[in-house]
């Protein structure tokens, strides 16, 4: 399958703890997105990667968030000290960013703050 | 600022019973209307993308169309598969949008054999 993939696929983690997910793009794709969604609503964006650079944030990316893309592959979100508000599924998506800018989601990577 | 609403919020249908869904836009500048399916616990699934007004697409019991204030995916004699929910984006232009989608907030199709 070559698809876009995420790890992991779960996360439990406690209060004030850090944690960090990967989203492996489809591997001709350079453009790369985070999205976040909670139960009941659409996603939401988070952050943009063309290539290694980050050219986009969302307001909700607090400064308890980074990502990163190095090398322009893979690219891995941290959240730290993480709340019970951070809560939620968290979407990767790449494309190609020509013709079509059709965005393929990953499986996401369900997060329970405790 | 860019807003997406879908209606209903969800449907419920017999095996064989056709209905559409409603997605309605308000943005500065449409460059692509997204339709995705999402089955539960799974990262949404690529439909179809509409450009203009007037365009439609379709793909098995799935159609969709668009004008210039709302967009519907219409759905032909549906199958107990079909349940899931399906997520109506936009991408607009100018600006630095950059190509990020905005969502609504989905429909949940449950279909009853």
């Amino acid at each position: 399958d070559t698809g876009v993939s995420q790890d992991p696929r779960h996360k439990i983690t406690k209060r004030g703890q850090n944690v960090t997910f990967r989203c492996d793009p489809i591997s001709e794709h350079n453009r790369l997105y985070w999205y976040r969604q909670t139960l009941g609503q659409g996603p939401e964006f988070l952050t943009y990667f063309q290539n290694e650079a980050q050219l986009e944030k969302s307001r909700l990316l607090s400064d308890r968030f980074s990502a990163e893309r190095p090398k322009g592959s893979f690219s891995t979100l941290e959240i730290q000290r993480t709340e019970q508000g951070d809560s939620a599924m968290y979407l990767c998506a790449s494309t190609t960013g020509t013709s079509d800018y059709e965005q393929y989601f990953g499986p996401g990577t369900r997060l329970t703050v405790t | 600022e860019d807003q997406v609403t879908q209606s209903p919020e969800a449907l419920r249908l017999q095996e064989g019973e056709s209905s559409s869904l409603n997605c309605s836009y308000t943005v500065s500048g449409l460059r692509g209307l997204f339709w995705y399916r999402q089955d539960p616990g799974k990262g949404p699934e690529f439909l179809f993308t509409l450009y203009s007004a007037g365009e439609e697409k379709e793909k098995e019991r799935l159609k969709a169309t668009l004008t210039k204030k709302e967009s519907f995916l219409h759905i032909t004699a549906p199958k107990p598969e079909d349940s899931a929910t399906y997520l109506c984006a936009v991408r607009v232009s100018g600006g630095t949008s950059y190509g990020k989608l905005t969502f609504g907030q989905g429909t949940i199709l449950t279909v009853h054999p």
